[in-house]
């Protein structure tokens, strides 16, 4: 398809374990966010890249995250040391423009469960 | 501190009638807001935007009217019908800015 592809669905982990999120962006979007979305409440802005740069990680909760896009396109979230409160659904979502305001295309989620 | 805020967690309508869904912000320097619909177990999808130089942003059964001195946006689905039962999201950005999400109402429209 041609939407924005995140993998996997659902990832269960032990608290402590590393995990590793992707997203696949539409393909020659230009801009790319994760955002976090905990029950019950809206999507919160983790972080934001125009191609590979890495323009805005203000919303990155803690040194245990970490997000990359080496190559502009595919974007992987990663989170170590997992803990509970880390239990969320993940979004990923793309723009063509560069600039952060434009209405975004988000993925289906990943649905993280830290036990 | 919570800059978009939707005080209804939930809305039920029914088909045929007006659904009116409320956005309260707090940041004055957004200028430009969202809506976005979202089924479960799906991301959102972009529903309708509007600029803070309009009042009124109008597409079919869509309309959004902001009201800048009441920092107040709502969201008009007439006539309502059952596939509209999502959850609805208002977002705002300030200059260019990352989005900023509500929590979402549930809108239920009975049949």
């Amino acid at each position: 398809g041609a939407g924005v592809s995140q993998s996997p669905r659902y990832k269960v982990a032990k608290r402590g374990q590393d995990v590793a999120l992707r997203c696949d962006p539409i393909s020659g979007h230009v801009s790319l966010f994760w955002y976090q979305q905990a029950l019950g409440q809206g999507p919160e802005f983790l972080t934001y890249f125009q191609n590979e740069a890495q323009l805005d990680k203000s919303g990155l909760p803690s040194d245990r995250f970490f997000a990359e896009r080496p190559e502009g396109s595919v974007s992987t979230l990663k989170i170590q040391r997992t803990q509970q409160e880390d239990s969320a659904v993940y979004l990923c979502a793309s723009s063509l423009p560069p600039r952060t305001d434009s209405p975004l295309h988000f993925g289906n989620g990943t649905r993280l469960t830290v036990t | 501190d919570q800059q978009v805020k939707q005080n209804s967690p939930s809305l039920s309508v029914q088909e045929g009638r007006i659904s009116i869904l409320n956005c309260d912000y707090t940041n004055s320097m957004f200028d430009y807001f969202l809506w976005y619909k979202k089924y479960p177990a799906e991301g959102p999808t972009f529903l309708i935007s509007i600029s803070s130089i309009k009042d009124k942003n109008e597409d079919g059964r869509f309309t959004v009217f902001l009201n800048k001195s009441a920092k107040h946006l709502s969201l008009h689905i007439v006539p309502s019908q059952p596939g509209d039962s999502a959850v609805y999201f208002c977002a705002a950005s300030a200059n260019g800015n990352k989005l900023v999400f509500g929590a979402g109402t549930i809108l239920r429209v009975k049949s």
